[in-house]
């Protein structure tokens, strides 16, 4: 079946200007995750959405950025007034929590390049 | 904050050699993940590790898993260039919850 989807794949901005990157996940799949994977960094937790319920944004970097999932399905990251240190790798991840199994599948990335 | 850690960070390899990534992570966790990275490429999961002892194999590697040491290992078996990577591991708090990754450890394997 088809994996999660991510969209752009590449985006190149200036500083300043927001962005708005896309996650489609696995149809099913309740529970949906953005992470952000930085030049030689591990991958650093942004925000996660589980059905219904309230997101975790613990992981958000500033206010500049938020996330919104609609209909518990398609998500939208956005970054507003970009800054040179937001360059990284954005990846989504989408999962069946079950049990005590929570296997994370991740998206191919948006690499976003801040100039 | 649940910390893990990996090492080593880097990893250079004979071809037919063996090795062994080690992943410590600070909080009781009995569910931790292993996921490859090929440069460009995002993650692909490797093993699923849920229990205390639990052991899986695919190939040249074999992830096991101890929750009393908060240590899992993965160990490379006679290693070819195929298996040049990044290798991350990950804990998680529960199901739902987000997974806490150890900064991954690039796996050269040359001839």
């Amino acid at each position: 079946g088809a994996g999660v989807s991510q969209s752009p794949s590449n985006k190149v901005t200036e500083k300043g200007k927001d962005v708005e990157l896309r996650c489609d996940p696995i149809s099913g799949h309740t529970a949906l995750y953005w992470y952000r994977q930085s030049l030689g960094q591990g991958l650093e937790f942004l925000i996660y959405f589980q059905g219904n319920s309230a997101p975790d944004k613990s992981g958000l970097p500033s206010d500049r950025f938020s996330a919104e999932r609609t209909g518990g399905s398609v998500s939208t990251l956005t970054i507003q007034r970009t800054q040179q240190e937001d360059s990284a790798v954005y990846l989504c991840a989408s999962s069946y929590p079950k049990g005590s199994r929570n296997e994370q599948f991740f998206g191919p990335g948006t690499r976003l390049t801040v100039l | 904050e649940l910390k893990v850690e990996q090492n080593p960070l880097f990893l250079s390899m004979q071809e037919g050699k063996n090795y062994t990534i080690y992943c410590n992570y600070s909080t009781t966790s009995d569910r931790l993940y292993w996921y490859r990275q090929d440069p460009g490429k995002s993650l692909e999961s490797l093993f699923v590790l849920l229990s205390n002892g639990a052991v899986k194999q695919e190939g040249r590697l074999m992830a096991s898993l101890d929750t009393k040491a908060r240590l899992s290992t993965l160990h490379i078996t006679a290693a070819v260039h195929d298996l040049s990577a990044t290798y991350f591991c990950a804990v998680d708090g529960g199901p739902g919850y987000a997974l806490n990754f150890g900064k991954g450890t690039s796996l050269l394997v040359t001839p």
